[in-house]
């Protein structure tokens, strides 16, 4: 079946360094990529997104990159600071499913002052 | 705008005890959302995926009978886990679609629903 794997599952940075969160994913049909950043206890929120007909988009300090021969995707966070702690989660989904979303196993992301 | 609204945020009730959560899209339509379930330090897991006017479609491994998702009206879905035991007790959280053209628009969530049960 449909499956997501994300990594590191843990990630500590300096303040001001540079982060990256990598996915892969096994349904060759998806085509589209969305990143959540959830802090404890509180809802995910979409960060960034990226469909299957674009390599990369960027967003200020936060970027995507999307390889689709390789089946991999990608987080790029530049100029890291405290508040991007929290968890991060990757996401694929294939359009002729209704928007379904098959998540990665999440990231948990520490940037240390 | 998008905004994703979930009650309650948090339940303990005893073991027995049949839970509703509400979810509700405050300012646009929801044809469809979305029921996860998320185990502490864990992932989202797809429960159900809720449409309206017909029944839900439930992952497979989700008792349907034991997870009852209601989409009665385009801005309100409910999931009522019945008669509630210890091993239920989890962290909900609904997501729902702005209706917008194109298959693939973004999924917005609700603040979950913390449910305890004793």
């Amino acid at each position: 079946g449909e499956n997501v794997e994300q990594h590191p599952s843990t990630l500590s940075v300096q303040e001001g360094d540079s982060a990256v969160i990598k996915c892969t994913y096994s349904d060759s049909a998806s085509n589209y990529f969305p990143w959540y950043k959830q802090e404890l206890g509180k809802r995910p929120q979409l960060i960034i997104d990226i469909r299957s007909n674009v390599g990369e988009k960027k967003d200020q300090r936060i970027a995507v990159t999307l390889n689709k021969t390789a089946k991999h995707f990608s987080l790029h966070i530049t100029e890291t600071q405290p508040e991007d702690s929290a968890v991060y989660f990757c996401a694929a989904s294939r359009g002729n499913q209704g928007g379904k979303l098959i998540f990665g196993q999440g990231t948990e992301l520490s940037v240390k002052p | 705008g998008a905004v994703v609204s979930q009650h309650p945020s948090r339940v303990i009730c005893k073991s027995g005890t049949s839970v509703k959560i509400e979810c509700r899209s405050l300012d646009f339509q929801a044809t469809t959302m979305f029921w996860y379930r998320q185990f502490p330090k864990q992932s989202l897991m797809l429960m159900a995926t809720s449409n309206e006017g017909s029944k839900a479609t439930y992952e497979q491994g989700v008792e349907k009978d034991k997870f009852l998702i209601n989409h009665a009206s385009l801005t309100l879905s409910t999931l009522t886990v019945t008669s509630a035991h210890p091993e239920d007790s989890s962290f909900y959280i609904c997501s729902a679609r702005v209706p917008q053209p194109g298959s693939n628009q973004p999924q917005h969530f609700g603040d979950g629903t913390r449910l305890s049960i004793l």
